[in-house]
């Protein structure tokens, strides 16, 4: 069964530092989102794209985050400096449509 | 801000009983629901989708929608220890954001042998 791809599935990083994480989507599929999930709470959307472009990024913090998806395939989400409230699990999902698919996830602890 | 809720839980639920998780919306203009299972530190996997007014079956999980009250439920019968897990609810509006999903924070089921 296909899977999207994460990495790292750990991070521990230090507030200040510079962090990023990548997502490989399903092969085919448009669309790539990026959730943060809390630690008791559901995933938050980031940011989504449309093949290279972004749909939606109105809940990204951008004077820290950034993401990229330069050839519509993979995609990278920075966090730069981290704040220890950056602490969560980073979710990637893709989907061709409707109803789609996570990836194994990132968490990050910021210490 | 359109609002997905959930009670928290946890929901404890003896095996082999009926569990039921319940879901409210507030965007009168969603057109798509869906239901995630979520494992300790694990990623959420969709389990359940439903779309128009009604039930639908798969195995022993059942949701439902009634779009009148805003309201989405999954029943989990014959709930086994391994259905313990929280279970997301996620609803797509249609928005300027396509297909992505709005979810609530999700209800804990604890099934006790």
């Amino acid at each position: 069964e296909a899977e999207v791809a994460q990495s790292p599935r750990y991070k521990i990083t230090e507030k200040s530092q510079a962090v990023a994480f990548w997502c490989d989507p399903i092969s085919g599929h448009a669309t790539l989102y990026w959730y943060r999930q809390i630690l008791g709470q559901g995933p938050e959307l980031l940011v989504q794209f449309q093949d290279e472009s972004v749909v939606d990024d109105s809940q990204l913090p951008k004077d820290r985050f950034s993401a990229e998806r330069l050839k519509g395939v993979d995609s990278t989400l920075k966090i730069q400096p981290a704040e220890l409230g950056d602490s969560a699990m980073y979710l990637c999902a893709s989907s061709p449509g409707l109803g789609y698919t996570f990836g194994s996830g990132t968490r990050l602890t910021v210490v | 801000q359109k609002e997905v809720e959930q009670n928290s839980g946890p929901l404890s639920v003896p095996e082999g009983a009926i569990a039921s998780l319940n879901c409210t919306y507030s965007d009168r203009g969603s057109q798509s629901f869906f239901w995630y299972r979520q494992y300790s530190g694990k990623s959420p996997e969709l389990i359940m989708s439903i779309y128009s007014n009604g039930d639908k079956e798969d195995g022993r999980i059942t949701a439902q929608l009634n779009k009148a009250s805003q309201y989405v439920s999954l029943l989990i019968r014959d709930s086994q220890p391994s259905d313990s897990a929280t279970y997301l609810c996620a609803v797509n509006s249609n928005s300027n954001s396509g297909y992505a999903l709005n979810f609530g924070k999700g209800t804990s089921l604890l099934v006790t042998p």
